[in-house]
């Protein structure tokens, strides 16, 4: 089963600082995703990613398959990004012959960005 | 606008009584999800249904029940036999083709007095 690591577990920046949030995983994947999750609880995909790099506003992901690891980076950090990101591997549903159908999630990072 | 609606929102219970917490999808996906997050916790899988009349256990299945009788429905009951219901409770759905995109319902908070 794969593990997932984040760090850091908790992180606070002052607005406009850019920021960076880790994750690495024990067995190769196909694909990462990165989650945020606010306050509220609601949880939305914010990338998912094979190799390389995506950028989506101020948000950029990178991932190293090689290395097993991936960033999520924030640009221009903003008090409204304030949330916890997490990210996630496949885990292969076996009753279904193995398909990839679920994911195995990181504990989250809590971000606060202060004005 | 497409998506998954949980409801209730939040949920106060004695202890001993079962709840039926309410996930219904309007996305057409095949596959839903039923996950647990407790404080400190990555989320993990109760219970999962890739198509309709058919489930399966997840890692954290014991004392939880659910049924697939819908393709848009997949509530999930949390049984007196569940030690530690209190948690934050997140359905989410699939397409069965595609990218492997889970979509998260809002979530519902359940608090066992």
């Amino acid at each position: 089963k794969n593990e997932v690591e984040q760090s850091p577990q908790n992180l606070t920046a002052q607005e406009g600082e850019f920021i960076t949030i880790n994750c690495s995983y024990s067995v190769g994947i196909s694909a990462l995703h990165w989650l945020q999750q606010h306050p509220g609880g609601g949880i939305v995909s914010l990338f998912m990613l094979s190799s390389g790099k995506k950028k989506h506003g101020r948000l950029i992901a990178t991932i190293n398959i090689q290395e097993k690891h991936s960033s999520l980076h924030i640009t221009a950090s903003h008090p409204r990004d304030s949330a916890v990101y997490i990210c996630a591997v496949p885990q292969p549903l076996m009753n279904y012959g193995g398909s990839q159908g679920n994911l195995i999630f990181g504990k989250g990072t809590k971000l606060s960005v202060k004005p | 606008d497409g998506g998954i609606t949980q409801s209730p929102k939040y949920l106060f219970r004695k202890e001993g009584q079962n709840v039926t917490l309410s996930c219904e999808q309007n996305l057409n996906h095949d596959a839903m999800y039923w996950y647990r997050q407790d404080p400190g916790q990555g989320l993990r899988l109760i219970y999962y249904s890739q198509i309709v009349n058919d489930f399966q256990k997840g890692d954290i299945a014991e004392g939880y029940s659910v049924s697939r009788e819908k393709k848009e429905s997949f509530p999930l009951t949390v049984t007196s036999a569940q030690k530690n219901p209190t948690a934050f409770y997140l359905c989410a759905s699939m397409a069965s083709s595609g990218a492997n995109v889970l979509t998260f319902g809002a979530g519902s908070r359940l608090t066992v007095l």
